[in-house]
């Protein structure tokens, strides 16, 4: 099935940087979600997004729903160990992120020490 | 624990052998999906209910899987004459009607 294209695939940085990953669609989505996997357990949501343009905060995440509805981008600020793993973006055709998902193909995420 | 359960959280098979999985969602949620993800790649979607009706099944991947809601409230999966290629995560959602989508622990199949 369809997967969304997320850059870059993988991460090494030191804790303390600033993260920022990307996801692009071919397709609209009215809603975009951002979910963190650790290994071995289901996504975690993060950050939803409902509206075009829409800028949200959680904590250090920083979330951004592209202009044209077919991307999203997703930043981490000053990051230490526990944000390691898995960050995937998931695409709704829903306005309420309550229909089946398009997931991207993560963005994986190691603080080197 | 008030979040989306999943049982078994590991399960081995023979190839041949038929799976059943089963899901709670959050006790509000009356909307539940079903995911698959393998690894590597993010989880890919099978089919979803709201209460007991089951509105998408396209996305199953053959007939030897099948899925049930009788209830409204757990959910089964269940995978007929299992398949190398069916190992893989199974992974449960539920939401409440407009809200997003949380996941449950998954469960892990190999088929061997």
């Amino acid at each position: 099935g369809q997967q969304l294209n997320q850059s870059p695939q993988s991460m090494f940085i030191q804790e303390g940087e600033d993260v920022s990953m990307n996801c692009t669609s071919s397709s609209i989505f009215n809603t975009w979600l951002w979910y963190k996997q650790d290994p071995g357990e289901g996504p975690v949501l993060l950050i939803a997004l409902y509206k075009a343009g829409e800028l949200t905060s959680n904590g250090r995440l920083t979330a951004q729903f592209g202009i044209t509805r077919k991307d999203s981008f997703l930043n981490i600020s000053a990051s230490i160990p526990s944000d390691v793993g898995i960050y995937f973006c998931a695409g709704s055709i829903s306005n309420f992120g309550n229909e089946k998902l398009t997931f991207g193909t993560g963005t994986r995420l190691t603080i080197i020490p | 624990d008030t979040g989306v359960s999943q049982d078994p959280r590991h399960k081995i098979t023979k190839r041949g052998q038929n799976v059943t999985f089963r899901c709670d969602p959050i006790s509000e949620h009356n909307r539940l999906y079903w995911y698959r993800q393998t690894l590597g790649q993010g989880p890919e979607f099978l089919t979803y209910f709201q209460n007991e009706a089951q509105l998408e099944k396209s996305r199953l991947l053959s007939d030897r899987f099948s899925a049930e809601r009788p209830k409204g409230s757990f959910s089964t999966l269940e995978i007929q004459r299992t398949e190398q290629g069916d190992s893989a995560m199974y992974l449960c959602a539920s939401s409440f009607s407009t809200y997003e989508q949380y996941f449950g622990p998954g469960t892990r199949l190999t088929v061997t």
